[in-house]
């Protein structure tokens, strides 16, 4: 599976949108860009996935650019509940977390 | 989304003896479940890929004797830690594959062994 890159940690306001980056320039053809947070002491929650279109849910968007080799995680309206560490994860098959983006929204 | 549970949440027990954690997937059929291994501060680390009816695959340096992994139904796998250790001690999750997509995971399982 190819590698990921994200900054070790941001900071946000809470209300405003938080952009998430991830570069992943080794990644191949078969290869989806998955997200995933964990919030302290629980198990990974499923964000978005995506293979080269931009992606929306209720939860977030994820635009991955024309290249494929990095992508960004939208959070449109962050809340102090969206605190937590965020893994960018690109893969076939298997999961592979990596140290991920800790995320911490402030009041 | 997908549901996924995992019994128990908690477990404390004795160096020597065996533990087993359940992973359930609630409202859908999973043919492929995973177990993952997270100590503190740390990321997590797949143990082993578990397909329903067959011999579960595991990462390297995982010791199969030790986690015994059983997938007999298509909503059930357990993991069973023998002769645990206290280095054994950790944070168990369990995920299942909802289609070729899409994996949950289970709440956790925090084990300590005395």
């Amino acid at each position: 599976d190819a590698k990921t890159t994200q900054p070790p940690s941001m900071d946000c306001a809470e209300g405003r949108a938080a952009n998430l980056p991830c570069n992943h320039s080794t990644i191949s053809g078969n290869e989806y860009v998955y997200w995933y947070r964990q919030i302290h002491s629980q198990g990974p929650q499923y964000i978005i996935h995506g293979l080269k279109n931009n992606e929306t849910n209720e939860m977030a968007s994820l635009i991955i650019t024309e290249d494929r080799k990095s992508s960004t995680l939208i959070l449109p309206h962050a809340t102090l509940r969206d605190t937590a560490v965020y893994y960018c994860i690109v893969t076939w098959y298997k999961l592979s977390f990596g140290a991920g983006t800790t995320v911490t929204v402030r009041a | 989304g997908a549901v996924v549970s995992q019994h128990p949440s908690r477990v404390i027990c004795k160096s020597g003896t065996s533990v087993k954690i359940e992973c359930r997937s609630l409202d859908f059929q999973a043919t492929t479940m995973f177990w993952y291994r997270q100590f503190p501060k740390q990321s997590l680390m797949l143990m082993a890929t578990s397909n329903e009816g067959s011999k579960a695959t595991y990462e390297q340096g995982v010791e199969k004797d030790k986690f015994l992994i059983n997938h007999a139904s298509l909503t059930l796998s357990t993991l069973t830690v023998t002769s645990a250790h206290p280095e054994d001690s950790s944070f168990y999750i369990c995920s299942a594959k909802v289609d070729t997509y899409e994996q949950y995971f289970g709440p956790g399982t925090r084990l300590t062994v005395t």
